[in-house]
């Protein structure tokens, strides 16, 4: 799977739009583009995926570049309860999903 | 919505002791799935799991580490003798078809201490 880099933390005020990064530079033509988040140890939460269209669900929205290089997820109106590390993940072959250390992702009231 | 439920929720063992740590999938799901997180670190990979074969494994899943499906709803993780360093989060996820086009679906996890 591609490897993927992310800031390690970022904040957002609370009720603004969350957009967080994940570049990808080396993602072949077959990866999907996963985000998952993590609230405080408790499991993997899905967000979202995509492959090369841009993606909304009740969640959130993917934003994923016409190169495919770079992605952007967006939490329209971030919440105190938003507060997780966000991880991007590039999901190809095989079962396994590889975790980085993803954004932390402070809402501030 | 259906969800991924393990138990227990907090597992304390002496070192050398078997555990067993369990895990209900989604009900039509058939691809199953443990990680585990070591306080402070990354979520690891340990097994997937298919038609009752294991279909990929890591490395730390060596010998000392085993999962079965043993009726239709329950999956297992057996640490056969625990060491110290098994301490971690232990994460059991599942999804409807393996492979990249569908997400996986984690349990809230089981924290499993070692002393």
């Amino acid at each position: 799977d591609a490897k993927t880099t992310q800031p390690p933390s970022m904040d957002c005020a609370e009720g603004r739009a969350a957009n967080l990064p994940c570049n990808h530079s080396t993602i072949s033509g077959n990866e999907y583009v996963y985000w998952y988040r993590q609230i405080h140890s408790q499991g993997p939460q899905y967000i979202i995926h995509g492959l090369k269209n841009n993606e909304t669900n009740e969640m959130a929205s993917l934003i994923i570049t016409e190169d495919r290089k770079s992605s952007t997820l967006i939490l329209p109106h971030a919440t105190l309860r938003d507060t997780a590390v966000y991880y991007c993940i590039v999901h190809n072959a095989g079962n396994m999903l590889t975790f980085g250390g993803g954004t932390r992702l402070m809402v501030k009231p | 919505e259906p969800e991924v439920t393990q138990t227990p929720s907090h597992q304390v063992t002496q070192m050398g002791q078997e555990v067993i740590l369990r895990c209900v999938p989604i009900s039509n799901h058939l691809y199953f799935y443990w990680y585990r997180q070591i306080l402070g670190q990354k979520v690891e990979f340990l097994v997937s799991f298919y038609n009752n074969e294991i279909s990929e494994k890591s490395e730390i899943f060596d010998d000392q580490f085993s999962v079965e499906r043993p009726d239709g709803s329950n999956f297992t993780l057996k640490i056969r003798s625990t060491k110290l360093e098994d301490s971690a989060m232990y994460f059991c996820a599942s999804n409807l078809s393996g492979g990249p086009s569908k997400s996986q679906y984690f349990g809230p996890g089981t924290r499993l201490t070692v002393l």
